[in-house]
């Protein structure tokens, strides 16, 4: 089955903290990993992507990190800043077909 | 560019009566998603299109639901007849597929609440 667990349900970080959210997918197939952030009435806009061929991508304060052998991947965010509290959604997809499966998500909620 | 555009933002309507949903995707993409947003069960992909032919609607709920894409510009999710439980947020999006794997475009959703 097609499926990508996402963790923790929910986050809680004081500005200037690490916040690490961490996914793990069941389909070896999968050959594409993007992390979407979500503001409360908007839809999920791409926020970093990677794929397995690398073990860590960096954007600014961002980063994803991939272990293809234990089928997981992260994303941290370096020095959280209240303009950072939202839903963030992993995901995966296969092929070039754009199917995207998400996981669950997690709300993130930076305090000043 | 404009971006995604979906309407209506919210409908709210009985049971039993037909809800549609529009999309209008953004110009040049070739590949058009609509998703289900709950709290239960998250994002999930309902059907999506490739050069406005329907590729994968296994997500389609059942077939009170159908979707369609008359030209590249525009698309309609349709629900006859609508239920409570069909109450969700319902996005659009599109991406330029067959170069990579182009990033998805979200529209701001449709809030639909079925009473």
């Amino acid at each position: 089955q097609q499926q990508v667990k996402q963790s923790p349900q929910s986050l809680i970080v004081q500005k200037g903290g690490i916040s690490i959210i961490n996914c793990a997918y069941e389909n070896t197939a999968f050959d594409y990993f993007p992390w979407y952030q979500q503001f409360p009435g908007k839809g999920p806009a791409l926020l970093i992507a990677i794929r397995p061929d690398v073990s860590e991508k960096k954007e600014g304060r961002f980063t994803i990190s991939f272990n293809k052998s234990a089928k997981q991947f992260s994303l941290h965010i370096m020095d959280s800043q209240p303009g950072d509290s939202a839903t963030y959604f992993c995901a995966a997809s296969s092929g070039n077909t754009g199917k995207l499966i998400f996981g669950q998500g997690t709300t993130l909620q930076v305090k000043p | 560019d404009a971006g995604v555009i979906q309407s209506p933002r919210h409908e709210v309507t009985e049971m039993g009566q037909e809800v549609t949903l529009r999309c209008k995707p953004i110009s040049g993409h070739n590949s058009l998603f609509w998703y289900r947003q709950t709290m239960m069960r998250g994002l999930e992909l309902l059907i999506y299109f490739n050069n406005n032919v329907p590729i994968d609607d296994s997500g389609m709920p059942e077939d009170r639901f159908s979707a369609k894409m008359p030209n590249a510009s525009f698309s309609t999710l349709k629900i006859q007849p609508s239920e409570p439980r069909d109450s969700a947020v319902y996005f659009c999006a599109s991406s330029l597929m067959g170069t990579g794997n182009s990033p998805l475009h979200f529209g701001n959703g449709t809030r639909l609440t079925v009473t």
